[in-house]
């Protein structure tokens, strides 16, 4: 079974200030990993995702996560946010080798309040 | 050309009807999913579907059955509706079980 642990269910912060979201995650079997955000009354986006290969990954909106193995972590960084990153970011794992339908385990979401 | 899409985006509906709700994915995926957000936000996985196999999650009611005609949709059938179905559905799809793209939800409140 798998679980993912998002640390903060809300984090402040003021426009163009840096921001981390972190995000752990246990699981028995090899994972890939996600970050998605959820804006108000909105669907599901994807941010970045880590697959395979490098341990830093880019996604859109200027957005990054590394990968760190040893510590089970992904947590998703921005060096300067805006207003309208304002929203709920969620980080998911599956299992690499299609065990359980490949479906996504969610952390509880982090609510990013970004402030003028 | 919209890549997954729900309909409807709202339904109210009262306590012990039967409703579906319909997800069409344009992306020539080959697995679909059925995910439930309730009102804490918390996403939780129903269902994952592809021409091969159904996996349901242990924890959904018996009440909730997906129901796929091709492979491009996967409807969600619910019959006996309680108050506390009440939460946002959201379809999605990948290719190989890689990454999943998400509809927009449907918001479904049980009066």
């Amino acid at each position: 079974a798998q679980s993912v642990t998002q640390l903060d269910s809300q984090v402040p912060v003021f426009e163009e200030a840096p921001v981390e979201l972190r995000c752990n995650y246990s699981s028995s079997v090899s994972v890939y990993l996600f970050w998605y955000v959820q804006y108000p009354n909105q669907g599901l986006q994807l941010l970045l995702k880590y697959l395979s290969g490098s341990t830093l990954v880019k996604g859109i909106n200027g957005f990054e996560a590394e990968f760190n193995k040893s510590q089970t972590s992904f947590h998703l960084r921005k060096p300067s946010v805006h207003i309208s990153d304002t929203a709920e970011y969620f980080c998911a794992v599956s299992d690499q080798y299609n065990n359980a339908g490949n479906m996504l385990t969610f952390g509880g979401g982090t609510r990013l309040m970004v402030k003028p | 050309d919209t890549a997954v899409s729900q309909t409807p985006k709202y339904l109210v509906t009262q306590m012990g009807n039967d409703k579906s709700i319909k997800c069409e994915q344009n992306l020539g995926h080959d697995t679909m999913y059925w995910y439930k957000q309730d009102s804490k936000k918390f996403l939780k996985i129903m269902f994952s579907y592809n021409n091969k196999e159904l996996i349901i999650n242990e924890t959904v009611p018996n009440r909730f059955s997906p129901k796929s005609p091709d492979k491009a949709h996967l409807n969600l059938h619910i019959n006996s509706l309680e108050l506390g179905d009440s939460a946002v559905y959201f379809c999605a799809s990948s290719q190989a079980g890689k990454t999943q793209y998400f509809g927009p939800g449907t918001r479904l409140l049980v009066l």
